[in-house]
């Protein structure tokens, strides 16, 4: 069975520093993995996905995640948060056909 | 990129009546569209799953009766809250999976809808 765990259920930082958020999943076999955001009371919008390409990966607004097998990780990272940061990140984990797994969210605040 | 259109985006009803919510795909085909249910600080629950042309596969603990979901073509889904009651208030969001993101399991999600139940 597949699963994810999001390890921090909030992560504030202070705009211009650096962002963590971080992902541990539990597959069997070589997942999909995707980090969504979510803005108050809004749908969910695609920041990034891994599909067994490249490890590192970019993804839009300047955030970038790693997969690392050995670790089990995909944790998000950007270099300098931004105020329109500031929403609810979700760490998501998937097998083709097979039914996304949502982890359950990290709040990102963002102080100036 | 692909877009999904969810509509309304608030709905306010009395308890007892139903309420219809569409999800439509804009700029492409659907095979799969999935309802979740979102409570205030908490992560998704897939409510069902609906292919085009079929029924509704429903999660443990969803009332089918209640949840009514049509998947009619491959741009549009409709999920029908029947004889809605207070504890129905909730985020509902719809998702879709393109044809060309099967194999990656890449979902698009709507913008969302509140329903608030009187």
């Amino acid at each position: 069975a597949q699963s994810v765990t999001q390890l921090d259920s909030h992560v504030s930082v202070s705009e211009g520093t650096p962002v963590l958020l971080r992902c541990n999943y539990s597959s069997s076999y070589s997942p999909s993995l995707f980090w969504y955001v979510q803005h108050p009371n809004k749908g969910l919008q695609l920041l990034l996905k891994y599909t067994s390409a490249a490890t590192l990966v970019k993804g839009i607004n300047g955030f970038e995640a790693e997969f690392k097998k050995s670790e089990t990780s995909f944790h998000l990272t950007k270099p300098s948060a931004h105020m329109s940061d500031a929403a609810e990140y979700f760490c998501v984990v998937s097998l083709g056909f097979q039914k996304l797994v949502f982890g359950t969210g990290t709040r990102l605040l963002v102080s100036p | 990129g692909a877009v999904v259109s969810q509509h309304p985006s608030w709905v306010i009803c009395k308890s007892g009546t139903s309420v219809k919510i569409e999800c439509r795909s804009l700029d492409f085909q659907a095979t799969t569209m999935f309802w979740y249910r979102q409570f205030p600080k908490q992560s998704l629950m897939l409510m069902a799953t609906s292919n085009e042309g079929s029924k509704a596969t429903y999660e443990q603990g969803v009332e089918k009766d209640k949840f009514l979901i049509n998947h009619a073509s491959l741009t549009l889904s409709t999920l029908t809250v029947t004889s809605a009651h207070p504890e129905d208030s909730s985020f509902y969001i719809c998702s879709a999976r393109a044809r060309l993101a099967v194999n990656t399991g890449e979902l698009f999600f709507g913008e969302g809808s509140r329903l608030t139940v009187l």
